[in-house]
């Protein structure tokens, strides 16, 4: 079964922090890893990884994948309030006559504190 | 560009009552997959379309079907309602079988569906 784990589940930090949250995944067929942020209701896109040890980034957030290790991290460096939310990272698996089924973690609860 | 557009945003239904959902992709994609999101399990996938066919069905009982028209727009409906099936329902739209590309999803607003 595939499986996508998250950690650490919640995290309260203060302004200015700097956060790393872990995914690890045990997936068939793999093809992508994605992260997204929620706030309240659609999952917001951030970035997707297909290639391992290449590091994407945007602004403060970063992500790199490891596809020898099976995990990847997604990093935000002078943490906001605005940075709250529901991290998620999903795998993207394909297969067959299936292109895009994603299996999602558990997710991690961000706060930041001003 | 629009984005993932679903309606209705909230639901107020019945048990044993029926229910349809409706999900407009991103102009350009082709690929609707839907997904439940439960405060106990998290994001689950329902299912996957393209071309209007079903490529794909997660591990959810028979009441949960889905179908896709040709403008790529998707519904899905469940029947009978229990309690358990309140929950946010997302679609997600994406480009179809591209290449690389092919998994990245963009998701809708979603509809809060609660069976009372």
């Amino acid at each position: 079964e595939d499986k996508v784990v998250q950690s650490p589940l919640s995290l309260v930090v203060h302004e200015g922090d700097t956060v790393t949250l872990n995914c690890s995944y045990e997936v068939t067929n793999f093809r992508s890893l994605l992260w997204y942020k929620q706030e309240k209701k659609a999952p917001t896109f951030l970035f997707m990884l297909t290639s391992s040890g290449i590091e994407k980034k945007s602004g403060r957030l970063s992500s790199i994948l490891d596809k020898k290790e099976l995990f990847s991290i997604l990093n935000i460096t002078a943490t906001q309030t605005g940075d709250s939310a529901v991290y998620l990272c999903a795998v993207g698996n394909a297969g067959g006559t299936s292109y895009g089924k994603l299996t999602f973690g558990q997710g991690t609860i961000l706060t930041v504190h001003p | 560009k629009a984005g993932v557009t679903q309606t209705p945003r909230y639901l107020i239904k019945t048990r044993g009552q029926q229910v349809t959902l409706s999900c407009s992709p991103i102009s350009g994609h082709r690929s609707v997959s839907w997904y439940q999101q439960t405060p106990g399990q998290g994001l689950q996938f329902l299912f996957e379309y393209f071309s209007e066919t079903q490529r794909n069905k997660g591990n959810f009982p028979g009441r949960f079907s889905g179908r896709q028209f040709s403008n790529s727009r998707s519904e899905m409906n469940v029947s009978t309602l229990e309690l358990g099936d309140s929950a946010l329902y997302l679609c997600a739209s994406s480009l179809g079988p591209v290449g690389p590309r092919d998994t990245e999803a963009f998701f809708g607003q979603g509809t809060r569906l609660t069976v009372v």
